[in-house]
């Protein structure tokens, strides 16, 4: 089955930085890979998802990457601000077919973007 | 305005008593997704069902039971075989079923958190 690792360590930026957060995966390659924001206490929010033969995605602030040989996908927010700390999961098709639209999730990283 | 409706959202029970989380969803999907998440892990599947009256088990069924009587509906029972019971439950829905838009978002709900002592 896949594994999905995303740093559990928070992530500490300054306002106005870009964010760089990563997920790896370590079994085959998915035919997309999904990205969900999560608020303390809330559900995830849908961000962005890249297909396979895509290798950047991009919507506002936003840019997601997406490398097969590495076997990993690269999330960016540029002009970072305060409002943007959250909790980040990626999530991938849970089988090679992915049968019944079934994800896999990592255990997300914490962002704190300071003012 | 479409959304899905976790209720309630704080839940506390005594061990040894089941207890139901309630999931409703207007959005049309097929497809529903019961997940349980605890600090510092992934999101786990618990239940998913792609169409009404149908349901199957995920990763970490033992413990709960579902049913899916109504497309909007998607309720889940903790039980007492359940061990560890407490912990943030999150319900989803997506267009699906399988073989359709397969790569389409998980909308969640807020999710109830559960204590149980």
């Amino acid at each position: 089955s896949q594994k999905i690792e995303q740093n559990s360590e928070a992530l500490n930026i300054q306002e106005g930085k870009t964010a760089t957060l990563t997920c790896n995966y370590t079994n085959y390659s998915p035919a997309y890979l999904q990205w969900y924001r999560q608020d303390p206490g809330r559900g995830p929010v849908f961000l962005l998802l890249i297909r396979e033969n895509e290798k950047e995605k991009r919507k506002e602030r936003l840019k997601v990457t997406f490398d097969t040989t590495l076997k990993q996908s690269l999330f960016h927010i540029t002009a970072s601000q305060p409002a943007d700390s959250a909790t980040y999961l990626c999530a991938l098709p849970a089988s090679l077919n992915n049968a019944g639209n079934m994800l896999t999730f990592g255990g997300g990283t914490r962002l704190m973007v300071k003012p | 305005d479409g959304g899905i409706t976790q209720s309630p959202k704080y839940l506390f029970r005594k061990e040894g008593q089941n207890v139901t989380l309630s999931c409703e969803q207007n959005l049309n999907h097929d497809a529903m997704y019961w997940y349980r998440q605890d600090p510092g892990q992934g999101l786990r599947l618990i239940y998913y069902s792609q169409i009404v009256n149908d349901f199957q088990k995920g990763d970490i069924a033992e413990g709960y039971s579902v049913s899916r009587e109504k497309k909007e509906s998607f309720p889940l029972t903790v039980t007492s075989a359940q061990k560890n019971p407490t912990a943030f439950y999150l319900c989803a829905s997506s267009i699906g079923p399988a073989g359709g838009l397969s790569n389409s978002p998980l909308h969640f709900g807020n999710g109830t958190r559960l204590t149980v002592t």
